[in-house]
């Protein structure tokens, strides 16, 4: 079946500096979505890639989608103590047609030192 | 954007006693919901996908007659987990998508159980 494997699974960095978290597929995705789960909450949406070697931002965030369409990142620049929380990566289920069930990845939890 | 209510978000209840766990979408009907289990500092396990007017699909290694599901309206799914034990304390999860491929997951609060 599907794997989406992310790494590392914790990162624990100083206020100020940069975060990444990776994110591999065994299976070519056709869209993959990142989500945010701040300590004791619910996951929350960050956004969605589609195009093979896309690449998105949002504030100090930045999202890329490999060319292959089965790896991605997410990279945080000059982290701050808000951006704590785990960091999921999420892909379409290929063995269901309609796309609806998804696939997280391990999770990449981050916690920032003030 | 959508919201799903999930209720309650913390239950503790006596070993072998059911607990049901309430998951509604607020302003949009969802044909499908998802019911996650989540272990601390772990990821999302898919337990089973709840269907509007039909029985759930479960994922391999989930009792089905364990975890009940429910899904009796375009708004609600109910879990209700049977004959507790204390192995089943964990954070539980519902989520909905808006029709259509590629949609993003709206998730409710979870739920908190601890069976004593």
């Amino acid at each position: 079946g599907q794997q989406v494997m992310q790494i590392p699974q914790y990162q624990h960095v100083q206020e100020g500096e940069d975060f990444t978290t990776y994110c591999n597929s065994s299976t070519t995705l056709s869209n993959i979505q990142w989500y945010k789960q701040r300590p004791g909450g619910h996951p929350v949406f960050l956004i969605q890639l589609v195009k093979s070697g896309e690449v998105k931002k949002q504030k100090r965030l930045t999202f890329q989608f490999g060319e292959a369409k089965k790896n991605s990142s997410l990279h945080i620049t000059a982290t701050q103590t808000t951006d704590v929380g785990t960091y999921f990566c999420a892909g379409p289920n290929p063995e269901e047609t309609s796309g609806s069930r998804l696939t997280f990845g391990e999770g990449t939890q981050l916690t920032v030192n003030p | 954007g959508a919201v799903v209510s999930q209720h309650p978000s913390r239950v503790i209840c006596k070993s072998g006693t059911s607990v049901k766990i309430e998951c509604r979408s607020l302003d949009f009907q969802a044909t499908t919901m998802f019911w996650y289990r989540q272990f601390p500092k772990q990821s999302l396990m898919l337990m089973a996908t709840s269907n509007e007017g039909s029985k759930a699909t479960y994922e391999q290694g989930v009792e089905k007659d364990k975890f009940l599901i429910n899904h009796a309206s375009l708004t609600l799914s109910t879990l209700t987990v049977t004959s507790a034990h204390p192995e089943d304390s964990s954070f539980y999860i519902c989520s909905a998508r808006l029709q259509g491929v590629g949609t993003e997951a709206f998730f409710g609060q979870g739920t908190r159980l601890t069976v004593v």
